[in-house]
């Protein structure tokens, strides 16, 4: 059971847009609209973004959205807000009622 | 409102057993709607989802720890816990307890955490 792929960092300016992608398989994010997005911020606990792929929470930011083509899966912010500094996993369901994560991506407010 | 709450010892020596406890308030235990969960992160790594447990007995672990794990629930208590034995250095983690709906698979409610050092 291998970890999705994530970017190590990704940046960008306030105001402007930013997409973090999550690679996996036929396996996992190929196969399942069940990918589910976290925010962490420094000693603070995950907090869940979009699950069920692209659906929010309530509570979270329209700013945040998620998509999938094939076996990548995407989380966009937009409008990048400093409070947006974050640690952020992705997590794909693989089949027997497992689950998978990402290597998590730190996103830099420039 | 659903809370967690992640307990047990901070050091652990190496091949001993790692013991942790996670008490639920704010919801019962006995409810059908959740399967209770571990998930740890891994220092300089990402976040590695250990198992899961329901109020009925399913569980479902991790392949990589299942040999060496053991997840288990006192509705009594309302607290679950965490059982890893022959641990080693690479199972030094923040450990976290979480919520997963039931029939879905992601995590809604999380603990603070707790550190935990496998060290002599």
């Amino acid at each position: 059971q291998s970890a999705l792929t994530q970017p190590a960092s990704v940046s960008g300016s306030p105001g402007q847009s930013i997409t973090i992608s999550c690679t996996g398989t036929s396996s996992n994010v190929g196969s399942y609209n069940l990918v589910s997005w976290y925010q962490q911020h420094p000693g603070k606990a995950p907090k869940l973004m979009i699950y069920e792929g692209s659906k929010r929470p309530s509570g979270v930011s329209n700013r945040f959205s998620g998509s999938k083509s094939g076996n990548t899966a995407s989380l966009t912010i937009s409008g990048l807000q400093a409070e947006d500094e974050a640690d952020y996993y992705c997590c794909s369901y693989a089949g027997s009622s497992t689950v998978v994560f990402g290597g998590g991506t730190k996103v830099t407010v420039l | 409102q659903v809370q967690l709450q992640e307990s047990g010892p901070g050091l652990v020596k190496p091949s001993q057993t790692l013991s942790l406890t996670c008490t639920v308030s704010g919801v019962s235990m006995s409810s059908a709607d959740y399967y209770w969960s571990w998930i740890r992160r891994l220092p300089g790594k990402g976040l590695e989802w250990i198992g899961y447990i329901h109020s009925s007995g399913y569980s479902y672990y991790n392949p990589s720890l299942k040999s060496r794990l053991t997840i288990s629930v006192d509705t009594s208590e309302n607290q679950f816990s965490l059982k890893l034995t022959s641990v080693t250095a690479a199972d030094t983690a923040l450990y976290y307890c979480a919520t997963k709906p039931n029939s879905l698979y992601h995590f809604d409610y999380w603990g603070q955490g707790t550190l935990v050092t496998v060290s002599s």
